[in-house]
């Protein structure tokens, strides 16, 4: 089956640092989100991105799916970003989710 | 419009006892996913449903589990003889029937099982 990769597993930054989170999959996807797990356990949905660039806010998100990894842009960070952020894939010809390990993020004030 | 509801949030049991997790899809959703997260996990996929059939259940184990989305009610995800391994959380999700490719998935906030 296809497989995501998250990078880094682990960041933490100060409070209005920017950051990158990278997601690379094996495989052709039809779809891609990214999701926030937030310390409660909810998952918030970020971005519905198979391709292109989106933005919201202090977020954006870009696919390259002819080169099967998508970035996730964070920019002047708030402690209330912290959680794990979930890249998340549907495989070709399935309509299953596959998630990444995440990326754990920590913004201390 | 109200998002996609799960009950109950917390659900305690004991090994050999009977877990059931209800979901009922955002409105106008006819797709329903079952995933699990186990502690310091990421989400693994279990079961695939849309009105009265299950379309994909590549990911769920083979005994003690069963899933349901009836014409009626919510979708039911049912756990028989619990064991301590099925201590997890159960999130269900949904999505729109739209005949494009159009498939985001919504997420609920999710039940967590504890077997004692």
């Amino acid at each position: 089956g296809i497989q995501v990769e998250q990078s880094p597993p682990d960041l933490i930054l100060q409070e209005g640092a920017n950051s990158t989170l990278r997601c690379n999959f094996s495989d052709s996807v039809n779809n891609l989100q990214w999701f926030h797990q937030n310390p409660w356990g909810q998952l918030i949905n970020l971005f519905y991105i198979p391709s292109g660039t989106k933005q919201n806010g202090r977020l954006s998100a870009t696919t390259v799916a002819t080169e099967r990894y998508s970035l996730l842009y964070i920019s002047s960070s708030q402690t209330t970003d912290s959680g794990v952020y979930f890249c998340a894939v549907e495989e070709t010809g399935f309509q299953k989710l596959v998630f990444g390990t995440g990326t754990r993020l920590l913004v201390s004030p | 419009n109200a998002g996609v509801m799960q009950n109950p949030r917390h659900l305690v049991r004991r090994r050999g006892q009977e877990a059931r997790l209800r979901c009922s899809p955002m409105k106008g959703h006819s797709h329903v996913y079952w995933y699990r997260q186990l502690p310091e996990e990421g989400l693994k996929f279990m079961v695939y449903l849309q009105k009265e059939n299950i379309i994909d259940e590549s990911g769920m184990p083979k005994e003690r589990f069963s899933a349901e989305f009836p014409k009626e009610g919510p979708s039911i995800l049912r756990i028989q003889q619990v064991v301590r391994g099925d201590s997890a959380a159960y999130f269900c999700a949904s999505s729109p029937s739209t005949g494009s490719s159009y498939n985001e998935q919504f997420f609920g906030p999710g039940t967590r099982l504890t077997v004692l």
